[in-house]
């Protein structure tokens, strides 16, 4: 099955600096590969997500960068922001198509 | 309709007891998804429907659970003969077409097993 990793599993960041949250995964036939947003005591919500035709894709101060090769994506955020302190999961499927959400990533933006 | 419904939103029942959980998705997404949550941890996926069809269920779902489609709209996740490690918040999800597209969460049932 799919072996999600995401690093780091915890990031505090000041407020107007920048984030970036990696993902791996092990499935090669892997090609869509989003980021969720979950405040606390809140849903899942995506916030971006490419396609494997694509290696970067950016919404606002939201980027994903998608590194096939190596079978990794990552989450950058720019001038963050207290409403940015969530946890962000990964979410690549791999062929089943059933969907592995990754650890997630705790971030904390300090003000 | 705006947007995904679970009911109900909280459950307290004792070990032993059978729960059903409802998801309303949204009314044109095809795809509906279970998954379990507990804390500190991301969502477990349970199973999947497609339209009435019932195309994936994970490993880690014992034969105490079952989930149903019939219509192709709501769904139901029946949890029987609870135990305490079943405690947790489920989480539906419905997506749009046949292929992988966003996915759109529920505000989940709390479950807590006593």
């Amino acid at each position: 099955g799919e072996n999600v990793e995401q690093h780091p599993s915890t990031l505090s960041v000041q407020e107007g600096d920048s984030a970036v949250i990696k993902c791996t995964y092990s499935d090669s036939a892997s090609n869509y590969f989003p980021w969720y947003k979950q405040e606390l005591g809140k849903r899942p919500q995506l916030i971006i997500d490419i396609r494997s035709n694509v290696g970067e894709k950016k919404d606002q101060r939201i980027a994903v960068t998608l590194n096939k090769t190596a079978k990794h994506f990552s989450l950058h955020i720019t001038e963050t922001q207290p409403e940015d302190s969530a946890v962000y999961f990964c979410a690549p499927p791999p062929y089943g198509q059933n969907f592995v959400f990754g650890p997630g990533t705790r971030l904390s933006v300090l003000p | 309709d705006t947007g995904v419904s679970q009911d109900p939103r909280h459950k307290i029942t004792k070990r032993g007891q059978n729960v059903t959980f409802r998801c309303d998705p949204i009314s044109e997404h095809n795809r509906l998804y279970w998954y379990r949550q507990t804390l500190g941890q991301g969502p477990e996926f349970l199973t999947y429907f497609q339209n009435e069809a019932q195309l994936e269920k994970s490993r880690l779902l014992s034969d105490r659970f079952s989930a149903e489609r019939p219509k192709g709209s709501f769904s139901t996740l029946e949890i029987q003969r609870t135990e305490q490690g079943d405690s947790a918040m489920y989480l539906c999800a419905s997506s749009l077409g046949t292929g992988i597209n966003e996915q759109y969460f529920g505000p989940g049932t709390r479950l807590t097993v006593t």
